[in-house]
């Protein structure tokens, strides 16, 4: 079963660091981009990253750059996301996605993971 | 990137079919093929319904279609089913390897 499973999420103080993970199974990530995407409570799907197939490519939403950092591990098939200087505004559900390539959507997601900017 | 126009609800009786805009602009819903829409119920993720405006993917239902003219694309869920019930979340690509997602839309069965 093709499978996304995110993991590191929690709370963090503004101007924090926290690192997400999603851990891919049933497919080698190596063959896919892979993206984040966030969801703030009660709000809208936004993209976050995307990093290309070997690694050597990443694009960040405004939002984020050079804040974030996106990472893969194709050997050990994981994803990362790297988040530094979190804003309230960061608190978001993060979830990892696939893509085959620039338009055929993101498939499938995982369960996502609850990041908490909070005081 | 501003998020794509989606109307916050719409709503249809079972069997009716409804119809869901998303507006963009000539840089992203109307420079490119590349509008995807998404199903996501309460709590969980989203699931892909369409891809390249109109494609589906294996084992979703052909009551959904997409289409698309100018800067607006459209989701139409025919003969709408509670199961339905759910938001919608477009997502056009805007070049230079980047997306952007709609405003969501909810879809209430009555």
């Amino acid at each position: 079963e093709v499978q996304l499973v995110e993991s590191g999420g929690g709370l963090v103080q503004p101007g924090g660091t926290l690192s997400v993970s999603c851990a891919a199974s049933g497919f080698s990530i190596s063959s896919y981009w892979m993206h984040w995407v966030r969801q703030a409570p009660g709000k809208g799907l936004v993209w976050v990253s995307r990093i290309k197939r070997d690694g050597t490519t990443t694009t960040y939403a405004d939002a984020v750059t050079g804040r974030f950092t996106v990472s893969r591990d194709n050997a050990k098939n994981m994803l990362y996301l790297q988040m530094n200087s979190l804003r309230v505004e960061d608190t978001a559900v993060y979830y990892c996605a696939r893509s085959s390539g620039r338009g055929d959507g993101f498939d499938p997601w995982g369960q996502g993971t609850l990041v908490t900017v909070s005081s | 990137q501003s998020a794509l126009t989606q109307p916050a609800s719409v709503s249809g009786s079972p069997g009716q079919s409804i119809t869901i805009s998303c507006t963009g602009n000539s840089s992203d819903v109307g420079s490119y093929n590349l509008v995807s829409w998404y199903q996501q119920y309460p709590g969980k993720a989203p699931k892909l319904m369409l891809f390249e405006v109109s494609k589906r993917p294996s084992g979703v239902s052909d009551r959904f279609s997409g289409s698309k003219s100018g800067n607006t694309a459209s989701l139409t869920i025919s003969g709408l089913q509670a199961e339905d019930e759910a938001e919608y979340h477009c997502c056009a690509y805007a070049g230079s390897s980047n997306y952007v997602f709609g405003s969501a839309t909810k879809v209430t069965v009555l």
